[in-house]
């Protein structure tokens, strides 16, 4: 399967715990997005990388959230100190440039409790 | 900022019924429009996408959405269901930096 992979699907932890996913784009492309889901909702756009550098963070994206695409390839998104309210599911989505349709993995869902 | 609105948040339909699902989004610039779909238990699957040219876009399944400028909608439509299009369909609006804007979904049901 060449599309979008992420690790783990699923994440229980407790609060106050570090967590990290991992995702795996389409080899060619070097785009790299990072949207969080929860019920009732739509994707909400965290933050993305072009390669290596990542371009905008969303003010969801509190200093607890750390992304890195250290060689423009995977990407890895880490919440230290959880809270309940970050229970979600964490979506990756990569594009070969910007504006293209974005292909999307299956998603992490994290639950803290 | 971008902002997209779907108007129902659950259909319930039979087989055979046509759908439309609306959606309007605020932009003031140029924007690339999509529906992505979800089917239970799957990860979101772009249905159609619209970047310019003819406004009436066809995509997979039998779904075709039709952009209208004027009115800054983007509707969803199929003439006639399945019941294995009970899915939740998202609206999704990018400029060309590409960071998506999604409405909060729609949720089909189509019973037998």
């Amino acid at each position: 399967d060449t599309g979008v992979s992420q690790n783990p699907r699923h994440k229980i932890t407790k609060r106050g715990q570090n967590v990290t996913f991992r995702c795996d784009p389409i080899s060619e492309h070097n785009r790299l997005y990072w949207y969080r889901q929860t019920l009732g909702q739509g994707p909400e756009f965290l933050t993305y990388f072009q390669n290596e550098a990542q371009l905008e963070k969303s003010r969801l994206l509190s200093d607890r959230f750390s992304a890195e695409r250290p060689k423009g390839s995977f990407s890895t998104l880490e919440i230290q100190r959880t809270e309940q309210g970050d229970s979600a599911m964490y979506l990756c989505a990569s594009s070969s440039q910007g504006g293209n349709e974005q292909f999307f993995g299956p998603g992490t869902r994290l639950t803290v409790l | 900022a971008q902002s997209v609105s779907q108007h129902n948040h659950h259909v319930i339909l039979s087989e055979a019924a046509s759908l439309e699902l609306g959606c309007n989004y605020s932009y003031g610039g140029t924007v690339n429009l999509f529906w992505y779909v979800q089917y239970p238990g799957q990860h979101l699957q772009l249905l159609l996408k619209y970047f310019s040219g003819d406004p009436l876009v066809k995509g997979i399944k039998g779904f075709e959405a039709e952009f209208i400028k004027s009115k800054f909608s983007f509707n969803l439509r199929k003439p006639s269901v399945q019941w294995s299009d009970t899915a939740e369909y998202f609206c999704a609006v990018t400029d060309s930096w590409g960071k998506f804007q999604f409405g909060a979904g729609t949720q089909v049901v189509v019973t037998p």
